[in-house]
């Protein structure tokens, strides 16, 4: 059962547009949500998050937008620049029942951003 | 800091053999994990651990042992290496359980199991 959903395995888009992936969930007791950004032979390092109790968290070219009604966020690149070039994961974090803050990955979505 | 460093960087295994994949970090950090990552699925976490000393499973603990006797390592080892095993393996860490949002990523464990 994935809980945490990217449905485009693959995003291309050229250089100075905006890239916009996007992430489904399933269980409403996630209170935070993440995005990772990992190159080949390296391992993911964070970008951005928000929180649940927001809507939209903005840092320089990245923001992350969360519709909970919808259960759906998602992360617009802009500009878009060749070195976005990467994978990105969703996650979202919620306490399970031990208090410990388990973190559930999405699938990915691997983003070119042509010159 | 050097961060989060797994070693070796590949490995490759044959069906019933043991070895052990090595994590280390050098930021004090209380909290660290191990995932495995497979095509077509997020990570999954195996293992993690809150403080010296103390482990517990993941979602996907089964053929894997870990233990943690110094704040800095935290190992992981296979007791007896099946396909099912072959993935790339994160090793990561934070500073807290609460801040596990904030984890930093080792370069991974490319790992293949014949």
């Amino acid at each position: 059962d994935q809980q945490v959903k990217q449905n485009s395995p693959s995003l291309s888009v050229q250089e100075g547009r905006i890239s916009i992936l996007n992430c489904d969930y399933t269980n409403s007791m996630f209170d935070y949500f993440l995005w990772y950004k990992k190159y080949p032979a390296e391992g993911p390092t964070f970008l951005i998050s928000i929180s649940s109790i927001k809507d939209k968290n903005e840092d320089g070219r990245f923001t992350v937008f969360l519709n909970k009604s919808a259960k759906h966020l998602s992360l617009h690149i802009v500009p878009s620049q060749p070195g976005d070039s990467a994978v990105y994961f969703c996650a979202a974090s919620m306490e399970a029942d031990t208090g410990f803050q388990k973190l559930v990955f999405g699938t990915g979505t691997r983003l070119l951003v042509s010159p | 800091n050097a961060g989060v460093t797994q070693t070796p960087k590949f490995q490759v295994l044959k069906t019933g053999q043991s070895m052990t994949l090595q994590c280390a970090q050098d930021m004090n950090h209380e909290y660290m994990s191990w995932y495995r990552q497979d095509p077509g699925m997020g990570l999954r976490l195996i293992h993690y651990s809150v403080g010296a000393g103390i482990t517990d499973q993941g979602e996907v603990p089964n053929g894997y042992n870990v233990s943690r006797s110094t704040t800095e390592d935290f190992p992981l080892r296979l007791l007896s290496a099946a396909p099912s095993q072959t993935s790339v393996y994160f090793c990561a860490s934070s500073y807290s359980i609460a801040r596990i949002h904030e984890q930093f990523f080792g370069p991974g464990t490319r790992l293949t199991v014949l």
